[in-house]
């Protein structure tokens, strides 16, 4: 069975900084999917970024960026430039060809002024 | 249109209580899947839906019942629940199953059972 485990339960940042959120996975398949999941307190789940375990470039999207290393089976996020409302839960998931979402225990993050 | 919306937003109900929850998209998706997640907790898959047939019941006790009566609107009916079913019930949708497809989710609805 696949699990996702995030060990850093909270995480705070100042406005502007980088901040790098650690998640590492364990599965025997070859081909899957990555996420990382945004929940502000509103509970909205919201898809920061994913990546595609086939694609050796690490995915990007505006001031999200991942370090996906498949062999160390580690996929974390940094924000870059982090602002106040990038506060949230954020939640590492997996995803398989079964197509269940298996989600981390998540990590909170504080963005202080 | 890339919205999930639920309804109620806010539940409260009683154990011997009969309820319903519902998730509607209008995006085309062909799945569409119901979570629950406990404060502070991830969200844990409880049923999946693709093309209005259940594909996965995750082993979830019959006192919830899955409906899913056309590809916009899935219903969640609750029946003689107990109070540690209490939770923020999430629907999502995605296009197909495949795990390349995005899951959008809706706002969730907060359930308490006293």
């Amino acid at each position: 069975a696949q699990t996702v485990t995030q060990s850093q339960p909270e995480m705070s940042v100042q406005e502007a900084e980088t901040v790098t959120l650690s998640c590492t996975y364990d599965t025997s398949e070859s081909d899957y999917y990555l996420f990382w999941y945004k929940q502000p307190p509103s509970r909205q789940m919201i898809l920061v970024i994913r990546q595609e375990a086939y694609k050796q470039q690490n995915a990007t999207e505006n001031r999200f960026s991942v370090n996906f290393q498949k062999a160390a089976k580690s996929f974390s996020l940094k924000i870059s430039d982090s602002q106040l409302g990038d506060a949230a839960m954020y939640f590492c998931a997996y995803r398989s060809a079964a197509g269940k979402l298996i989600f981390g225990t998540g990590t909170r993050l504080q963005v202080f002024p | 249109d890339t919205e999930v919306t639920q309804t109620p937003k806010h539940l409260v109900m009683g154990m011997t209580n009969k309820k319903s929850l519902k998730c509607e998209q209008h995006m085309g998706h062909r799945a569409m899947y119901w979570y629950k997640q406990k404060a502070k907790k991830p969200p844990e898959l409880m049923f999946v839906y693709s093309y209005e047939k259940l594909s996965i019941n995750e082993s979830v006790p019959s006192r919830f019942s899955p409906e899913c009566p056309n590809s916009s609107l899935l219903n969640l009916h609750l029946h003689a629940l107990q109070p540690e079913d209490s939770a923020l019930y999430l629907c999502a949708s995605s296009r197909e199953t495949g795990m390349e497809w995005e899951q959008f989710f809706g706002p969730g609805t907060r359930l308490t059972v006293l």
